[in-house]
């Protein structure tokens, strides 16, 4: 079964620090992945897909199918990326069932 | 363009009495799809439908919930006789097709949170 592992809960860096937000996966066959991103008292939305292979906010993410992980990373933090993020997986071969990680809570101090 | 909308955001019910959670998908989707959110959880697919019908129910339990996307109107989640289990945020999305040229992204609401007493 797919699976979507976020380790870490809450997450605090300082502004212009780099910033990394780990999710890993247990997919057979070659997955495509997501992460979504709540803002505070705004919806849940697509921040980036890996297929894309673009960067969105200067945050980018990449596959790694040895360590089955896609964490997102961003080089220097703002303070407008303190949000919830979330990693997703579709399951059962379709596109909108996704599974998603619990979350992680990221706060980015001035 | 409003968005999903969702309503009521919050609902306070009961034990044993039904819920109905109301979601109209951005204009011109026609695909809509309910999440659900336990605490300390992510989110998990319910059921994904279309207009009067329903495509995938896989994630919907078994006994007391149902869905419809009627011809006219939102679509509704009913929850009947209601469990202290059942809090958790209820989230719809929606999306202009199931695969098409963005799959993955589906536009989400800003949730209905049910809390039973």
């Amino acid at each position: 079964a797919q699976r979507v592992t976020q380790p870490e809960k809450l997450l605090s860096v300082f502004k212009g620090a780099p910033v990394e937000l780990k999710c890993n996966y247990s997919y057979s066959g070659s997955p495509e992945l997501f992460w979504y991103v709540q803002y505070s008292r705004q919806r849940l939305q697509l921040l980036l897909r890996h297929i894309s292979r673009e960067s969105i906010k200067g945050f980018t993410a990449d596959l790694n199918k040895g360590e089955t992980s896609f964490h997102l990373k961003k080089p220097f933090a703002q303070e407008e990326d303190s949000a919830m993020y979330y990693c997703a997986l579709p399951s059962g071969g379709s596109n909108y069932k996704l599974t998603f990680g619990k979350g992680t809570l990221l706060t980015v101090n001035p | 363009n409003a968005g999903v909308m969702q309503n009521p955001r919050h609902l306070v019910r009961r034990r044993g009495q039904e819920a109905r959670l109301r979601c109209s998908p951005m204009k011109g989707h026609s695909h809509v799809y309910w999440y659900r959110q336990l605490p300390e959880e992510g989110l998990k697919f319910m059921v994904y439908l279309q207009k009067e019908n329903i495509i995938d129910e896989s994630g919907m339990p078994k006994e007391r919930f149902s869905a419809e996307f009627p011809k006219e109107g939102p679509s509704i989640l009913r929850i009947q006789q209601v469990v202290r289990g059942d809090s958790a945020a209820y989230f719809c999305a929606s999306s202009p097709d199931s695969s098409g040229t963005s799959p993955g992204e589906l536009f989400f609401g800003e949730g209905s949170r049910l809390t039973v007493l």
